[in-house]
Parts: structure tokens; sequence; C-alpha cells
């Protein structure tokens, strides 16, 4: 069981905007930055958002990041089919007085 | 641009180490105060953070795997290393090295991963 709580799934189609969520606590999310990462299918994780809502260069700005108390959520406008893939968000943890903590991770289908 | 790329032994036999090895390239290992570090995901599931290797050499593992786990570095080739010890089929999972920007969780860029299978 994640320390961070994602929702297994999401969908959207063509042109929708979604949003992924992820809750987590004081120790975490509520004390630290929060960093969003996209796995496409077979290949490795991918830097989408780092403190909180900042894109690095070369992430389209229809990905956008924010932070609110112990929560985060990730939205993507302008949904493409090239969006389809895993998401999981990530923090330190202070409580745990060691190792960054994931999200479970969240399926993004496009329809 | 640094690149990262592990290394290693795809199949390890329950109770012995698993060695990967991580090369840099595109810049050099001990600069930028940057945390090293090592994440698995488990066949279709999600991500588990390993440890990290700090510019200084010390060094950080989750609680999980802490008696079990030992991350060192090799200035001299450009390299970090993971060694996992007593292994079980439930090591078995693809092991991703990446650069922790600033030890908090920002991991950018990260290695292709590759997929270590534990068993007899």
């Amino acid at each position: 069981q994640s320390v961070l709580t994602q929702p297994p799934s999401a969908s959207g189609t063509p042109g929708q905007r979604v949003t992924i969520s992820c809750s987590g606590s004081s120790s975490n999310i509520g004390s630290n930055y929060v960093y969003w990462y996209q796995q496409l299918p077979g290949t490795a994780p991918k830097l989408l958002i780092y403190r909180n809502n900042q894109r690095p260069s070369g992430v389209p700005d229809r990905f956008s990041g924010s932070k609110s108390g112990t929560s985060a959520s990730l939205a993507i406008s302008g949904l493409r089919s090239e969006d389809e893939a895993d998401y999981y968000c990530a923090a330190w943890d202070d409580s745990l007085s060691g190792p960054g903590v994931f999200g479970g991770g969240t399926k993004l289908t496009v329809l | 641009q640094v690149q990262l790329q592990e290394s290693g032994p795809g199949l390890v036999k329950p109770s012995q180490t698993l060695s990967l090895t991580c090369t840099v390239s595109g810049g050099a290992i001990r600069s930028g105060g940057y945390y090293w570090s090592w994440i698995r995901q488990h066949p279709g599931k999600g991500l588990e953070w390993i440890g990290y290797i700090y510019d200084s050499g010390s060094t950080f593992y989750n609680p999980s795997l802490n008696s079990r786990v030992t991350i060192s570095v090799d200035t001299s080739k450009n390299q970090f290393s993971l060694k996992l010890s007593s292994v079980t089929a439930a090591d078995t999972a693809v092991y991703y090295c990446a650069r922790d920007v600033a030890g908090t969780g920002w991991f950018d860029p990260w290695g292709q991963g590759t997929l270590v299978t534990v068993s007899s």
C-alpha cells in the first residue's frame, strides 16, 4: 500500500481536460514539494512536474500541477492519444526519516 | 546532457546478492551536489525508492530494505552501484537508476531500467 494515494485509473476523450489527484499527509505533501512522473508503456518514468507546479523544458503547457494542503493534482488539458500512460506522484516524507514516497500510480486511458 | 545506463545480470539466484551498476555520461558524478538514486518497479506495480548516495558519499536507504542494501560510487569510472543481498523472488523487478536533483524526489533523468529476475 502506497503512502500517497492516487486513483488507479482515469479516462477522457481527446480534447478533454482530466485531473489526477494525489492525497498524502502533513509529513509528506503537506510539508514538501510534489513531483509528477509520466511512464509511457514499456519505458522509464519521465519527470513531468517538479516543485508542485513547475514544468521542465520540453513538457507541453497542457500539463499543470497544483498543491493544496495535503493533496496535489495533475491536470492535463487538450487530451491527446499520446498522453495514455501511467502517472505517478512523489514527495519526500519527513516522518519516515528516509525514503521518498510514490503514489500507487494512475493509468490514464484516452478513449 | 546527462544520461544514465544500468547494467548487470538479468538473473540472480535466491539468497544471492543482486549487483547493478549505473554509468553516468555527459557529466561528472561528483559535481553539482546530486543524489544518485536507485528505484525499482515490481512487474505491473508501482515505483519503490530504494536509496541514494549523495555527492559527499553519504547514503540513505529505504528502511524496509536498509539491512540488505548498499549503494556505492566509483568516481574514476563515473558510476554508482547497487548491491541487494539475500534476494528472494519478491526482489524481481525492473531496477532504475536516476539522479535526484535535490534529494526530495526530483528524479531527472532516469536510466532505461533493467529487469532482474530472482529464480533458481
